[in-house]
């Protein structure tokens, strides 16, 4: 069974700062890797999408890389502002069968970043 | 941009009522999901529906929960008689279809769900 874990559960960092967040898993046939976005109380917001043959993916001031063999994603945001804060969450898409599109989610790690 | 649609928002319901949580997917999607998270909770898979019927589902999809896509554009979660550990947010999500680029996932904005 696939596990997704989240390094770390919160982090709290000035406005500015470059700053790392880890996923990991279990299990290494995956499909693909998603992050997402999720304010207080909202919907998921995807920001990037990590095909399993890729080893990563930028949009804008984040970049998320891929090492399938480790089990590990990790997202890298560039200049932090206030805006940023929110909850990321990692989420998997295990390989074949009948469970397509099916995905497993991390705990998330809960941002704030103050001015 | 196209997106994905869920309604009520919010809704309340009474402990042993049946409740049904609508959702309008991305329109050239063919997969679609329902997955719940409770407060303060990993958001958890229930269901996976593609061709008409459901190609997967999680232990807590037991018979208490059914999908239905009545039409070419409504995607449905009903609960037959809600209990209180069925109060969470309900996200509804699809996605294209297989290949290169047919794989992220594109969620709702939720419907949380109060049962008193």
């Amino acid at each position: 069974k696939q596990e997704v874990t989240q390094i770390p559960a919160a982090l709290s960092v000035p406005e500015g700062e470059n700053l790392v967040l880890n996923c990991s898993f279990t299990d290494s046939a995956i499909y693909n890797l998603q992050w997402f976005r999720q304010d207080p109380g909202k919907g998921l917001t995807s920001l990037l999408l990590i095909q399993s043959s890729q080893r990563e993916q930028t949009s804008g001031r984040l970049n998320a890389s891929l090492d399938k063999s480790s089990g590990r994603s990790t997202l890298y945001i560039a200049a932090s502002q206030p805006g940023d804060s929110a909850t990321y969450l990692c989420a998997v898409d295990r390989a074949g069968g009948t469970s397509y599109g099916k995905l497993t989610f991390g705990q998330g790690t809960i941002l704030t970043v103050h001015p | 941009e196209p997106e994905v649609t869920q309604t009520p928002s919010h809704q309340v319901t009474q402990m042993g009522q049946e409740v049904i949580l609508r959702c309008v997917p991305i329109s050239n999607h063919l997969y679609f999901y329902w997955y719940r998270q409770i407060l303060g909770q990993k958001v958890e898979f229930l269901v996976s529906f593609y061709n008409n019927e459901i190609s997967e589902k999680s232990e807590i999809f037991d018979d208490q929960f059914s999908v239905e896509r009545p039409d070419g554009s409504n995607f449905t979660l009903k609960i037959r008689s809600t209990k209180l550990e069925d109060s969470a947010m309900y996200f509804c999500a699809s996605i294209p279809g297989r290949g290169f680029d047919g794989t992220e996932a594109f969620f709702g904005q939720g419907t949380r769900l109060t049962v008193v």
